[in-house]
């Protein structure tokens, strides 16, 4: 069975903090696995995109990373502000399918405290 | 940013009442999708569409229904509102992206409570 596994299920930080959010999955065969933010009240929002032939990617202060022969992904976020506040959902897509179909974790409520 | 709209935004209805959510997209995207989420919970995809008269169901049952008269256009519809439709809808469209994917934008989302 296809699925997502995030954790921690929710993370309280200090503003300025760095964080680190953790994806563990099952789907096969692999495409390529998102990171999303969600705001609350909000659709999601794609931060990173990655292949399995990536290991790391970077959007500003965010940097996943996949090691795709364990199956897991991390997403970091570099001297946390009050806006990152939010949901972040891991979000993997697998090869054999042409309509585009994504698996979604839980997401990690991340609250940054000033 | 992606160009994908909802409405209403929230809407609270009673039991019994026929509703529709709106989605629009002004991407020109073949392929559009609703989603259902609750409260810490993961997305649910429950209607798919791959374009003009081309409606699916998703893998969560839902006793909603949809149309695509126009590629811009993706209604879902409830005809009777019961408390346990009481959830979050994402619509959601999406393209071939970059790495053979297909990177899908989703729309804000209509807070829908059933009394």
């Amino acid at each position: 069975k296809n699925q997502v596994e995030q954790s921690p299920q929710s993370l309280i930080i200090l503003e300025g903090k760095n964080c680190t959010l953790q994806c563990n999955y099952t789907v096969s065969p692999f495409s390529n696995l998102r990171w999303y933010k969600q705001d609350t009240g909000r659709g999601p929002v794609s931060l990173t995109i990655m292949t399995f032939s990536e290991n790391t990617k970077s959007n500003g202060r965010y940097t996943a990373t996949l090691d795709a022969d364990t199956k897991q992904s991390s997403l970091h976020i570099t001297a946390s502000q009050l806006s990152d506040s939010a949901s972040y959902i891991c979000v993997v897509s697998d090869r054999g399918s042409t309509l585009g179909r994504l698996y979604f974790g839980r997401g990690t409520q991340l609250t940054v405290w000033p | 940013e992606a160009d994908i709209y909802q409405t209403p935004r929230y809407l609270v209805i009673g039991t019994g009442k026929k509703i529709t959510l709106e989605c629009s997209q002004t991407m020109g995207h073949d392929k559009m999708y609703w989603y259902q989420q609750d409260p810490g919970m993961e997305l649910h995809l429950i209607h798919y569409s791959y374009g003009v008269n081309s409606t699916e169901k998703g893998d969560l049952s839902s006793e909603s229904t949809v149309s695509r008269i126009r590629t811009e256009h993706f209604p879902l519809t409830l005809e009777s509102a019961r408390p346990s439709h009481t959830s979050q809808y994402l619509c959601a469209s999406s393209d071939l992206d970059t790495v053979g994917g297909y990177e899908q934008y989703f729309g804000p989302g209509t807070r829908l409570t059933v009394t």
